[in-house]
């Protein structure tokens, strides 16, 4: 079973920053915090990934709470492309193993 | 490197057919994951590789489905006489070899449809 939770469905309006939390509150110790999205019949594409230390690439931020039982994803300036299925997933060495995510709507 | 790449993309079958899927992962990717969504959910794990063996395999996997990695490099994916509830989308991906901080890569996917 998934061990996250995470909102069913976000709106978010275009330009503004897209903040998607995900809680995790039974992570262990050395389980890192993924990202993944899903654009509509496509496969899920790599966001972002960290362990305990706020991270950020091109794509997007990671805030992983300081005792990590949450996480927020930051997407700066959201656009029409970023709608999408987020999953957040919590990964030891094994299988990814994805819940059901949370529908981005962006807005016009 | 082109990322994984999966096929066919779409396959048609009638009930009781057996169908085979390929995935290619990128190389030197030693771990190679099977999945399947159906419409409206997440990804579900069906099983995965490490180079050649199969490491585990979920209970979704029932005695209809088969799946191989002979040489540790492509997959294939195997469903014997198909029924309706297969229909789904079958992804592949695949990771490095390295301890939990490594993110997997996803194809594109192969959609079955059982009519």
């Amino acid at each position: 079973d998934a061990k996250t939770t995470q909102p069913p469905s976000m709106d978010c309006a275009e330009g503004r920053a897209a903040n998607l939390p995900c809680n995790h509150s039974t992570i262990s110790g050395n389980e890192y915090v993924y990202w993944y999205r899903q654009i509509h019949s496509q496969g899920p594409q790599y966001i972002i990934h960290g362990l305990k230390n706020n991270e950020t690439n091109e794509m997007a931020s990671l805030i992983i709470t300081e005792d990590r039982k949450s996480s927020t994803l930051i997407l700066p300036h959201a656009t029409l492309r970023d709608t999408a299925v987020y999953y957040c997933i919590v990964r030891l060495d094994d299988k990814i193993i994805f819940g059901k995510g949370t529908r981005l709507h962006i807005l016009p | 490197d082109t990322g994984v790449s999966q096929d066919p993309r779409h396959k048609i079958t009638k009930r009781g057919q057996n169908v085979t899927f390929r995935c290619d992962p990128i190389s030197e990717h030693n771990r190679l994951y099977w999945y399947r969504q159906t419409l409206g959910q997440g990804p579900e794990f069906l099983t995965y590789f490490q180079n050649e063996a199969q490491l585990e395999k979920s209970r979704l996997l029932s005695d209809r489905f088969s799946a191989e990695r002979p040489k540790g490099s492509f997959s294939t994916l195997e469903i014997q006489r198909t029924e309706q509830g297969d229909s789904a989308m079958y992804l592949c991906a695949s990771s490095p070899p390295r301890w939990g901080n490594t993110e997997a890569f996803f194809g594109q996917g192969t959609r079955l449809t059982v009519v």
